[in-house]
Formats: structure tokens, C-alpha cells, sequence
């Protein structure tokens, strides 16, 4: 099975600032199979990114997705306040699906 | 639009059953899979299983095989998972979720349910 570790645990940012998120896979992943997802309070996840760096439908530029092998990057430029969120990477190349255990983004 | 609406919470006692349905519409029901992920309370996502509704297969995560089981009702667009023997390791949010259907290849899941939530407790 491959495990996702994602970090940091909890990332404390200002509104307008910019947010680095990082996903590493016990063995490598084809970017063509890895996603993001962001979870806000009580809510269901939504989709974010997948194949490492595709935009969702409706998802807005300041979110972008990045890295290959094992090393995976969301970047959140210009914070928005509903950007405050948990935040999952999974990758779907192999079964199990597996997820990593979340970025919490809060409001510093 | 399209959906997944979900039945609703249940409390069970340890050592029952429970069954959570996934209602789908707004398109095609049997081009893609659904799969089942659950949320502990403070935990983040894991993964369970999915189910082919075109042919019923299914697949498990190792540690629910045998005590999870998926099923559906293709006519009204209703996928069934139902988990028995049920500890309170189970009390978690049930999340179903659509992943298109290829064949050969993968894709993430780009639409949920809006969750079940079900607690086991004496």
C-alpha cells in the first residue's frame, strides 16, 4: 500500500498570503494519478486538482498542483478566506486508493 | 445536476449491521464506479471499496473484506454498502463518491455524497 505523509500537520497563513502544501508517496506515483481535494468544515471533499496539476472545473488560478515520483506540491497564491480548509492528497494509480492524512490551513 | 445524495444517519449497537445507500443522478449511472470512503471523527479519509455498477463487481480494502459488502439497484440509480459487525472503530462519517469508468484506466473522484453519519455506541 502506499502511504501519502503530507506536511506540514497545520499550516497558519494571513489572507493574501501564499500557501505551500507537500505530499510525499512511499514509492513513486505517476503524476498522470495524483489529486488533491479540499474539505471544509462539516462538508463533503471536493475535487481540486488531478493529474498532479489539472484545475478541477470551476476551480479557481491561484490554486496549482506540481511535483512527479514521489514528491507532490499544492500552492494556494493570494489566500482567500474560503481557502481555510483541510486539505488531501491521494493518489489513484495503485489499490488501495490512498490518502494522505490532511493539511489543516487556518487563519493566522 | 448531477448527484449523490446519501440516506440518512443511523445509530447502531456494537456486533449490528448497518446500510448506507448512495442515490445517483444527472447522468449515466452505470459509466462510473462507486466507491465508499469514511471519515472517523478528527481523522482524515480512507478508502473502503468500490462497486461497478454496469456489473456489479466489487473491490475492498483488505481490512473491510468480509465484512463490507456493496450491492446495487441499477433501475433506480442506487448503489447499497453495508457493513456488519460493527465496533466503535466504525463510528465515522461514510462518504460515497463517483470515479468515471474506463476499463484500463484511473481517475480521481470528482463528485461526493453529502455523507452518512453513523455512530456505534451501547
Amino acid at each position: 500500500e502506499i502511504v501519502l505523509t503530507q506536511s506540514p500537520g497545520t499550516l497558519s497563513l494571513s489572507p493574501g498570503e501564499r500557501a505551500t502544501l507537500s505530499c510525499k508517496a512511499s514509492q513513486n506515483v505517476n503524476s498522470n494519478y495524483f489529486a488533491w481535494y479540499q474539505q471544509k468544515f462539516g462538508q463533503a471533499p471536493t475535487l481540486l486538482i488531478y493529474a498532479a496539476s489539472t484545475r478541477a472545473t470551476g476551480i479557481p488560478d491561484r490554486f496549482s498542483g506540481s511535483g512527479s515520483g514521489t514528491d507532490f506540491t499544492l500552492t494556494i497564491n493570494r489566500l482567500e478566506p474560503e481557502d481555510f480548509a483541510l486539505y488531501y492528497c491521494q493518489q489513484y494509480n495503485f489499490s488501495p486508493r490512498t490518502f494522505g492524512q490532511g493539511t489543516k490551513l487556518e487563519i493566522k | 445536476q448531477v448527484q449523490l445524495v446519501q440516506s440518512g444517519a443511523e445509530m447502531q449497537k456494537p456486533g449490528a449491521s448497518v446500510t448506507v445507500s448512495c442515490k445517483a443522478s444527472g447522468y449515466t449511472f452505470t459509466d462510473y464506479f462507486l466507491h465508499w470512503v469514511r471519515q472517523a471523527p478528527g481523522q482524515g479519509l480512507e478508502w473502503m471499496g468500490w462497486i461497478n455498477p454496469k456489473s456489479g463487481g466489487t473491490s475492498f480494502a483488505q481490512r473491510f473484506q468480509g465484512r463490507v459488502t456493496m450491492s446495487r439497484d441499477t433501475p433506480n440509480m442506487t448503489v447499497y454498502m453495508e457493513v456488519t459487525s460493527l465496533t466503535s472503530d466504525d463510528t465515522a462519517v461514510y462518504y460515497c463518491t463517483r470515479e468515471k469508468e474506463s476499463g484500463y484506466d484511473s481517475y480521481p473522484f470528482d463528485i461526493w455524497g453529502q455523507g452518512t453519519v453513523v455512530i456505534v455506541s451501547s
